[in-house]
């Protein structure tokens, strides 16, 4: 079974850091683009970014409202990605989804079940 | 303007067809852009359903029944998610995305209720 787990979650007050983690199993990491999509409560999805594979360079893309503040990383030895947030905001409180794929022309077709982040003081 | 616009709600009933719209702003071509479609049941994450270039250019996600299918109207620059035969379990949310200015781009969302 293709499966992927976050975790990392929690609260943070605005301004702190924190690092989401995801794991995946029933599938070889590598061979994969990872990306991070989030969900704010009550709202719709947006897309944070995404990893390329090592093959391709591991390079990145982010949306611009988290550019300069989250870096995505991976370790493929750990089946792992993960999400480094700084500087984080209120409007960064949401759902924090790992999803397989994400390089264009390849969607996102498997989620994980979320891990939740709120900003708050 | 946003990038993509959905219908925020959509009703129909079961046994009917729905047709939901992902509009894409004025100066971006649906011609060629490829629409991905994900579905969202209440407290569930997201689950992909298709991707829809043209007839010639479109993938199904692993799973899904083939009452879930796409289409353009190129006329109204949308893309479509086609639903036959609605049952019940697709009562859901609806999201259209599109790759655009080397980002992901989602629409607002499609509420189907099925009644």
């Amino acid at each position: 079974d293709v499966q992927l787990e976050e975790s990392g979650g929690g609260w943070v007050q605005p301004g702190w850091s924190r690092r989401l983690s995801c794991r995946g199993s029933g599938f070889t990491i590598d061979d994969y683009a990872m990306s991070w999509v989030r969900q704010a409560p009550g709202k719709g999805l947006e897309w944070v970014a995404f990893i390329r594979t090592r093959n391709l360079g591991g390079s990145t893309q982010y949306a611009a409202s988290v550019r300069d503040r989250f870096t995505i990383s991976r370790d493929d030895s750990r089946r792992s990605i993960f999400l480094q947030m700084n500087s984080l905001k209120t409007d960064d409180t949401g759902l924090y989804y790992c999803t397989r794929g994400g390089e264009y022309p390849a969607g996102m077709d498997v989620w994980g079940q979320g891990t939740t982040v709120t900003v708050s003081s | 303007q946003a990038v993509l616009t959905q219908p925020s709600s959509l009703s129909a009933s079961p046994g009917a067809s729905a047709s939901l719209t992902c509009t894409l702003r004025s100066g971006i071509n649906v011609g060629p852009h490829t629409i991905y479609w994900y579905q969202q049941k209440s407290g569930s994450p997201p689950q992909y359903l298709l991707r829809y270039t043209s007839d010639s250019d479109e993938e199904q996600g692993s799973g899904v029944p083939s009452r879930f299918s796409g289409s353009k109207d190129v006329s109204a620059n949308a893309g479509i998610l086609v639903i036959s035969g609605l049952q019940s379990e697709d009562e859901a949310d609806y999201y259209c995305m599109i790759w655009h200015n080397s980002a992901w781009v989602f629409g607002g969302g499609t509420k189907l209720t099925v009644l």
